[in-house]
């Protein structure tokens, strides 16, 4: 089973800045079924990014995903109040069939 | 429009078999291209997927929970149901049911959640 290991476990960032969330699996994921997830509190999560890279309906375009292999990157090019919150990444691997999630990372205001 | 609505029991008693059900609209489980995957959260912690069942009726479940689970899904009641047996205090969490983007494998829209403790 794929493991996924996000880093770091908090970033303390202002409102404007850049945000750069890592996702690192345990063995190589296809890039075509790697996502992303905000998660606000209270809430349930909401799909950020499919494919590794490919923006949900109706995700701003200063959300962006990049990555293959076993390391993947978010990167939030200019943060809003809004986006602070919890992150996810997650992937479906094949062998065996299952699908798992990361651990998470905070972004919190600085 | 599509919507997910979690429901059952807000608590258990250790040992018994939670049974939740996922009402959803706005899509149907008997059209190609279709799946519903239930995901749990214990309090303070990360997302954790369990179940995934398909339109044709493929299932997936969690490896480490395997021998505990099972979806099923009723296509005229636009509902799928999680069982999972043998409930302890570690499976306290919300959980949610979502509906599967199929060429991703990802979860486009989710239920609201439903809080299930065990507790005697």
């Amino acid at each position: 089973e794929i493991v996924l290991t996000q880093s770091p476990g908090t970033l303390s960032l202002s409102p404007g800045e850049r945000a750069t969330l890592s996702c690192r699996a345990s063995q190589s994921v296809s890039s075509s079924y790697l996502a992303w997830y905000q998660q606000k509190p209270g809430q349930a999560p909401r799909l950020l990014i499919y494919g590794a890279s490919s923006r949900a309906t109706g995700i701003p375009d200063r959300f962006s995903g990049s990555g293959s292999g076993t390391d993947f990157t978010l990167t939030i090019s200019r943060l809003e109040p809004e986006d602070f919150a919890v992150y996810y990444c997650q992937q479906y691997g094949s062998s065996p069939p299952a699908l798992t999630f990361g651990g998470g990372t905070k972004v919190e205001i600085k | 429009q599509i919507t997910l609505k979690e429901s059952g029991p807000t608590l258990v008693k250790p040992t018994q078999t939670l049974t939740l059900t996922c009402t959803f609209s706005g899509f149907s489980l008997s059209t190609s291209g279709v799946g519903v995957g239930w995901i749990r959260q214990p309090p303070g912690k990360a997302l954790e997927w369990l179940a995934l069942i398909y339109w044709n009726d493929d299932k997936r479940y969690s490896p480490s929970l395997k021998s505990r689970l099972t979806i099923t899904k009723d296509t005229s009641k636009n509902q799928v149901v999680l069982t999972m047996t043998n409930m302890d205090p570690v499976d306290t969490a919300t959980y949610y049911c979502a509906h599967l983007r199929i060429s991703a494998e990802a979860f486009d829209i989710w239920g609201q959640g439903t809080m299930v403790t065990v507790s005697s």
